[in-house]
C-alpha cells in the first residue's frame, strides 16, 4: 500500500537558516510520482514540484532543492536561507497505479521561519 | 492554465441542514476529480474518487450516503454534505486530473464548511 511518512512535525528556524523536511515512502510499483505542496495559512496548496521514479536527479529551483534517493525510499526538500514567507505546512504525496493514481499525502511539516 | 475553482469558499450552516459545494475545472476538462477533508493541523485525507458519468468510489469509513457526490460534466463534481453535523466541520478541497494526465493533479482553494 502507498505510504508517506513526513517525521518531523513542527520545525522552527531562524531566518536565513537552512531547513530540511524529510520525506520517506512506501510503494509497491515501480512507476510513481512523488510531489511536494506548500499549504500557507490560506489554506490553498501550491504545488512546489513532481518528481517521478525513474528520474533520480536533483533539482533547485531558486531557494528550494530536492534530494530524491530511491535506495532509502526519500524525497528530502531543503529550503536554503529560510525566510518569513516560506512559513507554511509542507506536504510530501505519492501517486501510484496500484493506488490508481490517487495521491497518498503525508502528515505535514509546519515550518515556522522566526525573524 | 489548469486553475480549478470551489464555491462557496466558506459557508456556515445549521446542525441537520444540507450543503453544496462545486468544483470546477475552468481551462481544462478533468476525467477524474478527488475530494478531500482536512481538519485543522491535520493532513489531507482522500475522501472519495469521482469519474464523470459515473459512481464516486469512496475511501473506506466514508460514507458514501452522507456526502453525495456527483461528476456530470467533465468540468463540474459537487459534494454535498447531507445532514450536517459539527463534527463534519472541516476544509474540503477538490482536485481535478486531466485528460490523458494520469500523474497531475490541480488542487482547488478549498472550501471551508463550518456547522453549528
Amino acid at each position: 500500500a502507498q505510504k508517506v511518512t513526513q517525521a518531523q512535525t513542527e520545525i522552527s528556524v531562524v531566518e536565513k537558516e537552512d531547513v530540511t523536511l524529510d520525506c520517506v515512502y512506501e510503494t509497491r510499483d515501480t512507476t510513481y510520482y512523488l510531489f511536494w505542496y506548500k499549504q500557507p495559512p490560506s489554506g490553498e496548496l501550491v504545488f512546489l514540484i513532481r518528481r517521478n521514479s525513474f528520474d533520480e536527479q536533483n533539482e533547485i529551483s531558486g531557494r528550494y532543492s530536492w534530494n530524491f534517493q530511491k535506495s532509502t525510499s526519500s524525497f528530502n526538500f531543503t529550503i536554503t536561507a529560510s525566510q518569513v514567507v516560506d512559513s507554511a505546512v509542507y506536504f510530501c504525496a505519492l501517486s501510484d497505479l496500484y493506488g490508481n493514481n490517487r495521491l497518498a499525502f503525508g502528515k505535514g511539516n509546519q515550518v515556522v521561519v522566526i525573524p | 492554465g489548469a486553475v480549478v475553482s470551489q464555491h462557496p469558499s466558506w459557508v456556515i450552516c445549521k446542525s441537520g441542514t444540507s450543503v453544496k459545494i462545486e468544483c470546477r475545472s475552468l481551462d481544462f476538462q478533468a476525467t477524474t476529480m478527488f475530494w478531500y477533508r482536512q481538519f485543522p493541523k491535520q493532513s489531507l485525507m482522500l475522501m472519495a474518487t469521482s469519474n464523470e458519468g459515473s459512481k464516486a468510489t469512496y475511501e473506506q469509513g466514508v460514507e458514501k450516503d452522507k456526502f453525495l457526490i456527483n461528476h456530470a460534466s467533465l468540468t463540474l463534481s459537487t459534494l454535498t454534505v447531507t445532514s450536517a453535523h459539527p463534527e463534519d466541520s472541516s476544509f474540503y478541497i477538490c482536485s481535478a486530473a486531466p485528460l490523458a494526465v494520469n500523474y497531475e493533479q490541480y488542487f482547488g482553494p478549498g472550501t471551508r464548511l463550518t456547522v453549528t
